[in-house]
């Protein structure tokens, strides 16, 4: 059984299209993240909500925006898609902040 | 700014020897940090941690040694198998729960 699963696994779109990227956990976690890992292989934080708050908000520009319609899911909205959002996007789950985080497949993000 | 650190874009090692990974970092803030695998196509997983208070900590057959005065940790993988090859990537946390992330560095285990 899949832990954390993301949807979809590809995405590949136009730029300047609004796309959402789903985020479901299935292990009880009260704490749940979006990363990005740009180009340079590094992942960093963009958002992460403890029980449905948004608790962490980094510098991420406007047209991204998190959703989290009960504690199992973080779903990433993305608005006038552009060609620097290529990237694959992770999406991770923690019983605490003390505690590992257990990370999705990824989802690769295109833009044409 | 680039506060974790692991300089070794690769590294080969011999199947049965030992790997070593580095990792450096600039926080002193930092009070946990973990050591994360990653296969292609697939998420990250976690491998093994370390509190800033402790030095060592072990499991199987992977270490973690940190040393706070050098702000430095390492991963000892010992021995080596096939089935370690994949990127490690390091990690280190400070206040609340935001994870800083190395670029990762790609482990060859030949047999």
């Amino acid at each position: 059984d899949t832990a954390v699963s993301q949807t979809p696994k590809y995405l590949v779109t136009q730029m300047g299209n609004d796309k959402s990227i789903k985020c479901e956990q299935n292990l009880g976690h009260d704490t749940m993240y979006w990363y990005k890992q740009d180009s340079k292989k590094f992942l960093k934080i963009m958002f992460s909500y403890n029980n449905k708050e948004l608790i962490i908000n980094e510098t991420v520009p406007n047209r991204f925006s998190p959703k989290s319609p009960d504690k199992a899911h973080l779903n990433l909205h993305i608005n006038s898609l552009e060609l620097g959002d290529s990237a694959v996007y992770f999406c991770a789950s923690s019983l605490a902040g003390n505690q590992p985080q257990h990370f999705g497949d990824g989802t690769r993000l295109s833009i044409l | 700014d680039q506060q974790v650190k692991q300089n070794s874009p690769s590294l080969s090692v011999q199947e049965g020897r030992i790997s070593i990974l580095n990792c450096d970092y600039t926080n002193s803030m930092f009070d946990y940090f973990l050591w994360y695998k990653k296969y292609p196509a697939e998420g990250p997983t976690f491998l093994i941690s370390i509190s800033s208070i402790k030095d060592k900590n072990e499991d199987g057959r992977f270490t973690v040694f940190l040393n706070k005065s050098a702000k430095h940790l390492s991963l000892h993988i010992v021995p080596s198998q096939p089935g370690d090859s994949a990127v490690y990537f390091c990690a280190a946390k400070g206040n609340g729960n935001k994870l800083v992330f190395g670029a990762g560095t790609i482990l060859r285990v030949k047999s």
